[in-house]
């Protein structure tokens, strides 16, 4: 069974600092991963995406993430945070291609000035 | 355009009560899923729909159904609620209904039982 951990429920940066939230997942067949990003009071919004292909993947807003299978994670990173990066991001993986989606519990990032 | 619409916003029930949680995909979008998101926690996946026909269930009761209309609209039924039912209920649709597509979320449903 798939299943995804997030290490660090809440992380605390200065803005203008790395951004690095941690992705751990188990999986029984070659997944895909993915990253979103919740604001208060709003519905989930996709950063990236990883399928097949290029391991390292840009996404929206300045993230990226790079997929390790051997290390099983999928770190997303941002170079520079930003006051409007303050949001929970959640890790989903699915071992099929359809939309059938295992979340993490979440990491709340908060960006100080 | 508009994005998924999930109608209404806040409900509060009692224990024993039913709910219909309804769903307004975004134009052109033939699947929808629903995730129960609980305070504190990750979305969990409930159902997927795809050209009105059930493709995946979680691991929920049979308390829990759903359907899908010919217009790809769709409503979440839940039935005798129980005070762990509390969540905010999550709709999100997609052209198709594999992850060569993108999956759009509602702001959701949140749903108080009391």
């Amino acid at each position: 069974a798939q299943s995804v951990t997030q290490l660090g429920s809440h992380v605390s940066v200065s803005e203008g600092a790395l951004v690095l939230l941690r992705c751990n997942y188990s999986s029984s067949v070659p997944p895909y991963l993915f990253w979103y990003v919740q604001y208060p009071n709003q519905g989930l919004q996709l950063l990236l995406k990883y399928t097949t292909g290029a391991t390292l993947v840009k996404g929206i807003n300045g993230f990226e993430a790079e997929f390790k299978k051997s290390e099983t994670s999928f770190h997303l990173t941002k170079p520079s945070a930003h006051m409007s990066d303050a949001a929970e991001y959640f890790c989903a993986v699915s071992e099929s291609s359809n939309y059938k989606l295992t979340f993490g519990k979440g990491t709340l990032l908060t960006v100080n000035p | 355009d508009a994005g998924v619409t999930q109608s209404p916003t806040h409900l509060i029930k009692t224990r024993g009560q039913h709910v219909t949680l309804r769903c307004s995909p975004i134009s052109g979008h033939k699947s929808v899923s629903w995730y129960q998101q609980v305070l504190g926690q990750g979305p969990q996946f409930i159902f997927q729909y795809y050209e009105k026909e059930e493709r995946g269930r979680g691991n929920f009761p049979d308390r829990f159904s759903a359907r899908q209309f010919p217009n790809y609209s769709s409503e979440l039924n839940v039935n005798a609620l129980l005070l762990g039912d509390s969540a905010l209920y999550l709709c999100a649709s997609s052209r198709g209904m594999t992850t060569n597509e993108k999956l759009f979320f509602g702001s959701g449903t949140q749903l108080s039982v009391l």
